[in-house]
């Protein structure tokens, strides 16, 4: 998973807590997404990034908050943590002339 | 509404055989059709990829056959190899990506037994 950083790997949070969830890249890619993944369920799209500074949302947004702020780094925020937002969550950048996805390594979070 | 749909959810293939994985889409404005290994702990990395002005492509021991009218593709894995052993997923996207990105099956979980 060159090219795409996310951190961190492992996370452990109560019920209420908040935390962010941190993407870099250094493909030099316009678009960046967070998806989650879930037994049984494949990867769902949260957020999308076109640019630095623009955002919408995916399939499953709630609960949920992103930051665009350069082009380089896209994060994902938990403000109010709850059980169901456990999953392994993947930052993914488009590259290779607009068709190839490129995924990180996964952030494993659970909500106690 | 799931848009692509996989299966089966699990598969286990003794050691030489052929491994098929099967998806079925929605949406016509799809036109990229990837397919990615996961193994446990890591991300999904792309295997190999077809758009649908071709009905097959092959890269080693794995191909993709695409059926533009039935609006299905899917994965061939010859000479299936332990190593193979993983979650394989189908997935598709608009030229572009955009707001949806990739849309995803669900997964098979593929054992190649030795």
């Amino acid at each position: 998973n060159a090219g795409v950083t996310q951190t961190p790997k492992f996370q452990v949070l109560k019920t209420g807590q908040s935390m962010t969830l941190q993407c870099a890249q250094d493909m030099n890619h316009n678009s960046m997404y967070w998806y989650r993944q879930d037994p049984g369920m494949g990867l769902r799209l949260i957020y999308y990034s076109a640019s630095e500074g623009t955002t919408d949302k995916g399939e499953v947004p709630n609960g949920y908050n992103v930051s665009r702020l350069n082009k380089r780094e896209f994060s994902l925020r938990l403000e109010s943590a709850a059980p169901s937002q456990t999953s392994v969550y993947f930052c993914a950048i488009l590259g290779q002339g607009n068709y190839g996805y490129t995924f990180g390594s996964g952030t494993r979070l659970t909500v106690v | 509404q799931q848009q692509v749909k996989q299966s089966p959810q699990s598969l286990i293939v003794q050691k030489g055989g052929i491994s098929i994985i099967n998806c079925a889409y929605e949406n016509t404005a799809f036109d990229y059709f990837p397919w990615y290994q996961q193994f446990p702990g890591k991300g999904p990395a792309l295997l190999i990829a077809i758009r649908p002005d071709v009905s097959e492509k092959k890269e080693g021991r794995f191909t993709i056959s695409f059926n533009k009218s039935a609006k299905q593709f899917s994965l061939h894995i010859m000479d299936s190899q332990p190593g193979d052993s993983a979650t394989y997923f189908c997935a598709a996207s608009r030229a572009g990506g955009g707001a949806d990105g990739l849309t995803f099956g669900k997964g098979t979980h593929l054992i190649i037994q030795p």
